[in-house]
């Protein structure tokens, strides 16, 4: 099944500690993004990787890192996390051809920095 | 001015009535433009994606995409309760590869 897999689904964690969100897509997409989702503010978007060892920042990069070793992988990492990156976070993929096409978005995780 | 906007809503439509829902964007060269559905807790999911000026309908729904008045639109007819849902407008940022993203409108289709 095709699929854009997150993990944790659900976090908890104390200000500073350092985090990983794993984000994986069997689909051999060339194009992964991670976004914050807040209520009233919408998407905004973190990184984004055009392909394996290429990184961009997004909107909102601060605070946050972001690796592409492999195709299929596009960890998030919060180096010392703070209470305003308490949010829902989604990673996305798509194929890339020089235009843009349907993002598929994994389940989310919901972060709760305290 | 925000990039991409839509009404917050709730917009409330009676079951079988048309929705309507507007975007408007402020990057007069973007070229993409796209429509998703998020139910509440769940991840977007792509309805519609229209790359030229005019209508394109696929099954209930209909996008209309306006470049000289930066305006994208969603119909949905025949709503259903199944379509009460957060639909989010996203159009391509034309300096990189960036999708910037509405801030979603709530639509509540009444039985």
């Amino acid at each position: 099944e095709a699929q854009v897999t997150q993990n944790p689904r659900y976090l908890i964690t104390v200000t500073g500690k350092k985090l990983t969100v794993t984000c994986s897509q069997n689909m051999n997409h060339e194009y992964m993004s991670w976004y914050r989702q807040d209520p009233g503010l919408g998407l905004r978007q973190i990184y984004y990787s055009m392909n394996v060892e290429v990184t961009d920042k997004g909107d909102v990069p601060e605070g946050y890192k972001v690796s592409r070793k492999e195709k299929r992988n596009f960890p998030l990492i919060l180096e010392s996390p703070s209470p305003n990156q308490t949010s829902l976070y989604f990673c996305a993929s798509s194929s890339f051809d020089g235009t843009y096409n349907e993002q598929f978005f994994g389940p989310g995780t919901r972060l709760t920095v305290l | 001015q925000k990039e991409v906007e839509q009404n917050s809503g709730p917009l409330s439509v009676p079951e079988g009535a048309i929705a309507s829902l507007n975007c408007t964007y402020s990057d007069r060269v973007s070229q993409s433009f796209f429509w998703y559905r998020q139910y509440s807790g769940k991840s977007p999911e792509l309805i519609m994606s229209i790359y030229s000026n005019g209508d394109k309908e696929d099954g209930r729904f209909t996008a209309q995409l306006n470049k000289a008045s930066q305006y994208v639109s969603l119909l949905i007819r025949d709503s259903q309760p199944s379509d009460s849902a957060t639909y989010l407008c996203a159009v391509n940022k034309d300096s990189n590869y960036q999708l910037i993203w509405g801030a979603g409108t709530k639509l509540i289709i009444k039985p």
